[in-house]
């Protein structure tokens, strides 16, 4: 149902951009998030967007990162601008579901990813 | 916090039950989910909302949370159970998405 494309290889300085094509579901009916696995390491979250374009991003991406919808198209994208080789990994795209609930006395929030794509490697190298 | 901590890796030998555990101030209001991760695939969520499996999850498969802590336990571990198990909620800012390093489950 998710589908990662884009370039395989991608020069060091250059901008980054993958997309995500999405089936059997509506981007706006939830919300949209970019994840990656460098090689040997553990998951990394980039970012997520939201039905409405609005974002949140990793802290520690947040200066290079940006994220767009497209409702007609049925996709989102990722750009990450300046790369290095650091860069270099899988990328993920997922859906993501949020929510939340009283439980007894406490009130809990909820998070979590039930569709992934497969998964697009980048590697960053000139 | 901004962390989750989880252990580098565990064992199990086949047949038996193994925990893991995912641990973080942020986990007492907001739960955790949890991914099995083989190299090569995409991570498949396993757990979400303390106690709830996916379709397609096996029942061996069980959560608990309590606090700060939220476990995952693979009671009549399969050979191939044998993966990256990663846990992932939100810092306690709730801003931003944050994975715990991941736990290595082998199965002997």
């Amino acid at each position: 149902q998710l589908r990662e494309s884009g370039p395989g290889l991608v020069k060091p300085s250059e901008t980054l951009s993958l997309t995500c094509s999405v089936s059997n579901a509506s981007l706006n009916d939830h919300s949209w998030t970019w994840v990656r696995q460098p090689p040997g390491r553990g998951l990394e979250w980039i970012g997520t967007i939201y039905f409405s374009g609005a974002t949140k991003y990793s802290p520690s991406l947040t200066s290079r990162v940006t994220m767009s919808i497209d409702t007609a198209k049925n996709h989102f994208s990722l750009e990450l601008t300046s790369v290095t080789a650091a860069d270099s990994a899988m990328y993920y795209c997922a859906r993501q579901r949020t929510g939340d609930f009283f439980d007894t006395s406490d009130f809990l929030l909820y998070y979590y990813m039930d569709v992934w794509g497969k998964g697009s490697r980048v590697t960053v190298s000139s | 916090s901004s962390e989750l901590t989880q252990d580098p890796a565990v064992s199990v030998t086949l047949g038996q039950t193994v925990t893991m555990t995912c641990q973080g101030d942020s986990l007492r209001s907001r739960l955790a989910s949890w991914y099995q991760k083989k190299p090569g695939q995409a991570p498949v969520l396993v757990m979400y909302i303390k106690n709830t499996r996916p379709p397609g999850i096996p029942d061996r498969f069980s959560g608990s949370w309590s606090a700060t802590t939220a476990s995952l336990t693979v009671t009549g571990a399969q050979a191939e159970d044998e993966a990256d198990y990663y846990c992932s909620s939100r810092d306690s800012s709730g801003q931003h998405l944050i994975f715990g390093g991941g736990t290595k489950l082998t199965v002997l």
